[in-house]
This record gives structure tokens, C-alpha cells and sequence, in this order.
């Protein structure tokens, strides 16, 4: 089955910085590679995703990027804010699969300090 | 609109007592997931709805758990006869599937088990 791995488990970075978090995945038919935040004793909310057929998507501060044939993806947050402090989630799915199920990393605990 | 609610938010109870965690997803939300968070860890796949019916399974750690879907609506989590290993947190999550994959995530329900 689909495993994921993330890296760094932790991140700390000053304001102003940029943030970079990567994933790289197992299963070459997964096609769904979404990025959860966690913000302490709150649900996952998605921040962004991309699909397979596309190799980068920006969202404002925000970006990823995708290597099929490295089967690896990133997570770019440029400008970083206190805000932005978080626990953040990598995950891997195959759309249109029989279930969906979102494969995810242990995740990053992010720290920017102001 | 609402989104995806959970009940209870934190439940203790015994080693060997039985537990029901209940989910309420977005009305409209034909999958639903069911995930497990331990402390420092990712999310753990358990099992996916569509409908009412569960064609995946795999993700249930052993046949102490199982769970139910009452339609396009509520699902139970139930954990027989409890370790303390189950403690973790439980989320659960839905989309529109076929329109977004998007999964949205309940809260959660905290389970300590002394």
C-alpha cells in the first residue's frame, strides 16, 4: 500500500523567511497530494493540493510542487508569519480510486519566530 | 453551512469498557472517513463510507472496532472492550464525492483510556 514520508519533523524559522517541507510517496498511482495545517487542539484544514498531471500550484504565500518520477512533493511558504505556526500534513490519494483515503505523513511542526 | 461535527469532544473510560463516538458530517456528503491521531503522529486511515455501505475497511486495527452509517448520515465508531492503546484522538471527515475530493474534518473526539 501507499506510504508517505515527511521531513523535517520540526522547523523553525525567523519572520520573513521561507519555509520549505517535503514528502516523498511509494505507491506511483496515487494522483492526489493534498497539504493539511493543524493549528493546536483544532481540526486539519486543507491549505492547498495539487494533482498528478500538474508540477507546481501557488496560493498567495503558499505553493507546491510536484515530482512524478521522483515521486516526491513540497511544501514552499515564502514571507513566513507567526500565524503560520502550525503542525502541517502531507498526504497521498488516488482520485477517482476505490475509496479516496488519504495516505498522510507524520507531519511538521513549523515555528516561526516573530 | 454546518460543518463536520463530532461527539463526544473527550471521553474516559475504562480499560475493557465498550465506547461510541459518533459523526455528523456535512448534509450532502455521500463519503465519510474515519481517522486516528495519535499524540506526535499523522492520521491513520480506519475506514471509509460511501453511502451507507464501507468498502474499505483495511484500516480498522483489529475486529474490537467496528462502525456504522445510518444513510448519507450519522456514523458510530465503536471500539469494544478498550485498550490503552486505542487513546488517540478520532476524526472524522466527508466530501461531496465525484464534485471535490476535498476531505473536511470534524474536531474530533479526544479517547483517554486509564
Amino acid at each position: 500500500g501507499e506510504n508517505v514520508e515527511q521531513h523535517p519533523s520540526t522547523l523553525s524559522v525567523q519572520e520573513g523567511d521561507s519555509a520549505v517541507i517535503k514528502c516523498t510517496y511509494s505507491d506511483s498511482a496515487s494522483n492526489y497530494f493534498p497539504w493539511y495545517k493543524q493549528e493546536l487542539g483544532k481540526r486539519p484544514q486543507l491549505i492547498i493540493d495539487i494533482r498528478s498531471n500538474v508540477g507546481e500550484k501557488k496560493d498567495q504565500r503558499i505553493a507546491v510542487t510536484l515530482n512524478k518520477t521522483a515521486k516526491h512533493f513540497s511544501l514552499h511558504i515564502t514571507e513566513t508569519q507567526p500565524e503560520d505556526s502550525a503542525v502541517y500534513f502531507c498526504a497521498a490519494s488516488l482520485r477517482g480510486g476505490a475509496t479516496n483515503k488519504l495516505i498522510f505523513g507524520t507531519g511538521t511542526l513549523l515555528a516561526v519566530q516573530p | 453551512g454546518a460543518g463536520v461535527s463530532q461527539s463526544p469532544s473527550n471521553k474516559v473510560t475504562e480499560k475493557g469498557k465498550d465506547v461510541e463516538l459518533r459523526c455528523d458530517p456535512i448534509s450532502g456528503h455521500t463519503a465519510l472517513y474515519w481517522y486516528r491521531q495519535s499524540l506526535g503522529q499523522g492520521l491513520e486511515f480506519l475506514i471509509y463510507f460511501q453511502g451507507n455501505s464501507a468498502p474499505d475497511k483495511s484500516g480498522l486495527p483489529s475486529d474490537r472496532f467496528s462502525a456504522e452509517r445510518t444513510g448519507e448520515s450519522v456514523s458510530t465508531l465503536t471500539i469494544q472492550r478498550t485498550q490503552q492503546e486505542d487513546s488517540a484522538v478520532y476524526l472524522c471527515a466527508s466530501s461531496l464525492q465525484g464534485v471535490s475530493y476535498e476531505q473536511y474534518f470534524g474536531p474530533g473526539t479526544r479517547l483517554t483510556v486509564t
